[in-house]
């Protein structure tokens, strides 16, 4: 089956740190990946998405991430995170199904001390 | 409010009650899916709707679950005989269109079933 291994299950880190989380994919198809982010207390939201195109993507806070095929991997970065990003991170992929049928991975669990 | 709207935010009910979870979408979204989260694991896709049917439903864990949408705007997912396994963070999503739509999350509704 499909799967997807965030290999980082907690993270900590200072502020002004730079930030790189794990993701591989077990896809060999044709695949459409995700970053949500979860901060504390609220909900699951978009981070940075790739389809096609760049394999660099560039998302909202000033994460990014690269999708690199040959790895089967989409590592998301920060070069210099805030107390703010102190959240749950989650790394995702659709099938291409024509819809949001997601496969998510298990989640890392940042915390940034300021 | 513009966001996805989840009732209860939080049930506790006893093994072999019957429950039911409701998901007001944004307006206008005409896709809607279903998530379960179970602790210290990332979302799993549960079903899609798009408008008033099922689309997908291979998530659905067994025949105790069952979802409808009847006029293509709030669902209800229905749990019959509860068991202590079912408890989890069930999340509800909707997107503007089906395919390469960004899902927007709801905050969740977190059942216990003693």
């Amino acid at each position: 089956a499909q799967s997807v291994s965030q290999h980082n299950h907690h993270v900590i880190l200072s502020e002004a740190a730079s930030l790189e989380l794990g993701c591989n994919y077990s896809y060999g198809g044709t695949v459409n990946l995700f970053w949500y982010v979860q901060y504390p207390g609220q909900h699951l939201q978009l981070l940075l998405k790739y389809f096609s195109g760049d394999p660099l993507v560039k998302g909202i806070k000033g994460f990014e991430a690269e999708f690199i095929k040959s790895k089967f991997s989409f590592n998301l970065r920060k070069p210099s995170v805030q107390w703010s990003d102190t959240a749950e991170y989650f790394c995702a992929v659709n099938l291409n199904t024509g819809f949001q049928k997601l496969v998510f991975g298990t989640g890392t669990r940042l915390l940034v001390s300021p | 409010g513009a966001g996805v709207s989840q009732t209860p935010s939080n049930k506790v009910t006893e093994k072999g009650k019957y429950v039911e979870l409701r998901c007001d979408p944004i307006s206008g979204h005409t896709a809607l899916y279903w998530y379960r989260q179970s602790l210290g694991q990332g979302p799993e896709f549960l079903i899609y709707f798009q408008g008033t049917g099922a689309a997908d439903d291979s998530g659905l864990p067994n025949d105790r679950f069952f979802a409808v949408r009847p006029e293509g705007s709030v669902s209800t997912l229905k749990i019959q005989r509860t068991e202590r396994g079912d408890s989890a963070v069930y999340l509800c999503a909707s997107s503007s269109t089906g395919g390469t739509g960004e899902l927007f999350f709801g905050e969740g509704s977190r059942l216990t079933v003693l």
